[in-house]
């Protein structure tokens, strides 16, 4: 079956640090992939998205590149700040209305 | 606009009781979804809405719980005999149809079963 893995947390960073968050999944078809993240007290919200392969998703400072051949959808920033603190949700959905998640992945960023 | 909203926002109830939990998809989006977040796990799909049909119940996860959606709007999870297990965050997105489009998260339900 479909399925999205994505590493541990928490991720500690200093600010400034460029950040990576790996997403691999594994789907038949062609899904569109997402990236969620839910602040702190917050409700989840969508950060990204890519929908076919060699798409780029990229939103406040973010990206994400829709890798077939790897079957991966690796988060990046450039240079973190304390205020990306949250947790981030990979996510799949495929021919079906279905998101199918990722466990998420808590980062914490350090002054 | 209005995004997705749901009620209450915590719910502490004892377990045996039943529960309902309210979802507002944003307006003028016919698909509804519920998921459950449960402590230190990812999301669980529950039920989807296309209008106030629900194409796929598959996700529940008894027969306590149950879903309905009115006017094409509004949806109601109801959990009856509520266990502890239960205990977890009740999310609800809506988006503007059931596929290729983006789901909108409301800010979930915490639920707290003692």
């Amino acid at each position: 079956g479909n399925s999205v893995t994505q590493m541990e947390g928490p991720v500690t960073l200093s600010e400034e640090a460029f950040l990576t968050i790996n997403c691999t999944y594994t789907a038949t078809g062609y899904p569109s992939l997402f990236w969620y993240v839910q602040y702190p007290g917050e409700g989840l919200q969508l950060l990204l998205k890519a929908t076919k392969a060699d798409d780029k998703g990229s939103n406040k400072g973010f990206e994400a590149t829709y890798r077939k051949e790897t079957t991966s959808f690796h988060l990046e920033k450039g240079s973190v700040q304390v205020s990306d603190s949250a947790v981030y949700f990979c996510a799949l959905r495929d021919s079906n209305y279905q998101l199918i998640w990722g466990a998420g992945t808590k980062l914490i960023i350090k002054p | 606009g209005a995004g997705v909203s749901q009620s209450p926002s915590n719910k502490v109830t004892e377990k045996g009781k039943d529960v309902e939990l309210r979802c507002d998809p944003i307006s003028g989006h016919t698909a509804l979804y519920w998921y459950r977040q449960s402590l230190g796990q990812g999301l669980e799909f529950l039920i989807y809405f296309q209008g106030n049909s629900a194409p796929d119940k598959s996700g529940l996860p008894s027969d306590r719980f149950s879903a309905e959606r009115t006017g094409g709007s509004v949806s109601t999870l109801t959990i009856q005999r509520t266990q502890q297990e239960d205990s977890a965050v009740y999310l609800c997105a809506s988006s503007l149809a059931g596929y290729g489009e983006t789901q909108y998260f409301g800010p979930g339900t915490r639920l707290l079963v003692l």
